[in-house]
């Protein structure tokens, strides 16, 4: 079975410091990787996603995300934050090339960033 | 271009009692997945619908039922409430049978007392 593990469930930061967020994935087959953002009060937002091709995606925002095969890692980075970055970010992970694969979700990282 | 709509925003139940909650998918999308998002935690899926039948379900008991009309439009209705339904009901739309892009809707906060 499929299952995406998030190490950091709190991070906190100052305003201009860089994050990243890590993910890792449980899964024998091709995947492809999401991370979504939900900001207080909002839904849940796409980031960003890899399907193929580069490993290094950028999503909206400044995120970027680096997918690293050999280790099932698909971590979530952004140079400097912002406070409207105060958020709870969740990867996520989604068989391919298959029909009516549902979403695995991580448990989340609530990042908290100070002015 | 509506997005995912979800009705009611909030409800409040007793142990248990019955609810449904609602769901239209964003324009031009056929398929729609629920998914439970308890406090502090990812959310995890409970059934996917597709051509108004049910094609992938999660680890959820059979209290837990859904239905999507042929205006791809669906519910999710949850018998015998326990305490422990009490979470954020998403529901996510994609276009198709390769569900690899999933919009979410607002969800449905339900608290069951």
């Amino acid at each position: 079975a499929q299952s995406v593990s998030q190490h950091n469930h709190h991070v906190i930061l100052s305003e201009a410091a860089s994050l990243e967020l890590g993910c890792n994935y449980s899964y024998g087959g091709t995947v492809n990787l999401f991370w979504y953002v939900q900001y207080p009060g909002q839904h849940l937002q796409l980031l960003l996603k890899y399907f193929s091709g580069d490993p290094l995606v950028k999503g909206i925002k400044g995120f970027e995300a680096e997918f690293i095969k050999s280790k099932f890692s698909f971590n979530l980075r952004k140079p400097s934050v912002q406070w409207s970055d105060t958020a709870e970010y969740f990867c996520a992970v989604i068989s391919s090339g298959r029909s009516f694969q549902k979403l695995v979700f991580g448990t989340g990282t609530r990042l908290l960033v100070s002015p | 271009d509506a997005g995912v709509t979800q009705s009611p925003t909030h409800l409040i139940k007793t142990r248990g009692q019955q609810v449904t909650l609602r769901c239209s998918p964003k324009s031009g999308h056929d398929t729609v997945s629920w998914y439970q998002q308890a406090l502090g935690q990812g959310p995890q899926f409970i059934f996917q619908y597709y051509e108004e039948e049910e094609r992938q379900r999660g680890n959820f008991p059979d209290r837990f039922s859904g239905h999507q009309f042929p205006n791809y439009s669906s519910e999710l209705n949850v018998n015998a409430l326990l305490l422990g339904d009490s979470a954020l009901y998403l529901c996510a739309s994609s276009k198709g049978q390769r569900t690899y892009e999933q919009y979410f809707g607002p969800g449905t906060r339900l608290t069951v007392t």
